[in-house]
């Protein structure tokens, strides 16, 4: 069974950039055909998907974020990563990275497996 | 984007109660609809995949149901633990969205 945990700062400042490393344990992120993802939840609100992965590399966005997330992938480390730029109030919110189940492919599919969360707030 | 629209917002029902969430597309999403429930301060857990596939380990009291624009979660007879936020999600086409959510609470 996968677990997957979010690790970063808890605090960025307006316009820097906030980044977040998932770390997968309990499977290799790269021997299985699996894509990964980043999710995330303003306080009070809904959930909103930011991107994913595929263990190759390929990746893909919400065009919502307007290119400012970058996604990659550290097979050496078991890990996949989330760097969200210029970074305002808009973008405090819990961030949950995920794992699709393996072999599916990126649409027609779902989110098994959820990190617990790390709230990460944009404040100076 | 695919919207997806949730109703109702919220719910309040009694243990033991059958209880409905509905879920709408904005447009055709096949049977790729995924239903999430979430407690306070914790992350999403998957319950229904591909519309109505039950997730290993999921109470069989849940089921979902539907195609097309039109879904459902329906749980034939509420437990206390179940009172928590359910969602939606379309995986038909990038970007994936949810819905605004459903917060079922205890009447």
């Amino acid at each position: 069974q996968l677990q997957l945990q979010e690790s970063g700062p808890g605090l960025v400042k307006p316009s820097e950039t906030l980044s977040l490393t998932c770390t997968v344990s309990g499977g290799s992120i790269s021997s299985t055909p699996y894509y990964w993802g980043w999710i995330r939840q303003p306080p009070g609100k809904g959930l909103e998907w930011i991107g994913s992965i595929y263990y190759s590399g390929i990746t893909y966005h919400n065009p919502s974020l307007k290119s400012r997330d970058t996604i990659s992938i550290d097979t050496s480390k078991n890990q996949f990563s989330l760097k969200l730029s210029s970074v305002t109030a808009a973008d405090t919110a819990v961030y949950f990275c995920v794992s699709f189940p393996p072999d599916t492919s990126i649409v027609a599919s779902y989110f098994d497996y959820w990190g617990q969360g790390t709230l990460v707030t944009v404040s100076s | 984007d695919i919207q997806m629209t949730q109703s109702p917002s919220s719910l309040s029902a009694s243990v033991g109660d059958r209880v409905t969430i509905t879920c709408r597309a904005s447009q055709r999403i096949n049977s790729n609809l995924n239903w999430y429930q979430q407690k306070p301060g914790r992350a999403p857990k998957l319950l229904i995949y591909a519309a109505s596939s039950l997730q290993s380990g999921v109470p069989s009291r849940f089921s979902g149901s539907g195609s097309g624009t039109e879904f459902a979660l329906t749980i034939s007879s509420l437990q206390p633990e179940d009172f928590s936020t359910y969602y939606c999600q379309q995986s038909n086409a990038i970007p994936y969205t949810f819905g605004q959510g459903t917060k079922l609470e205890i009447k």
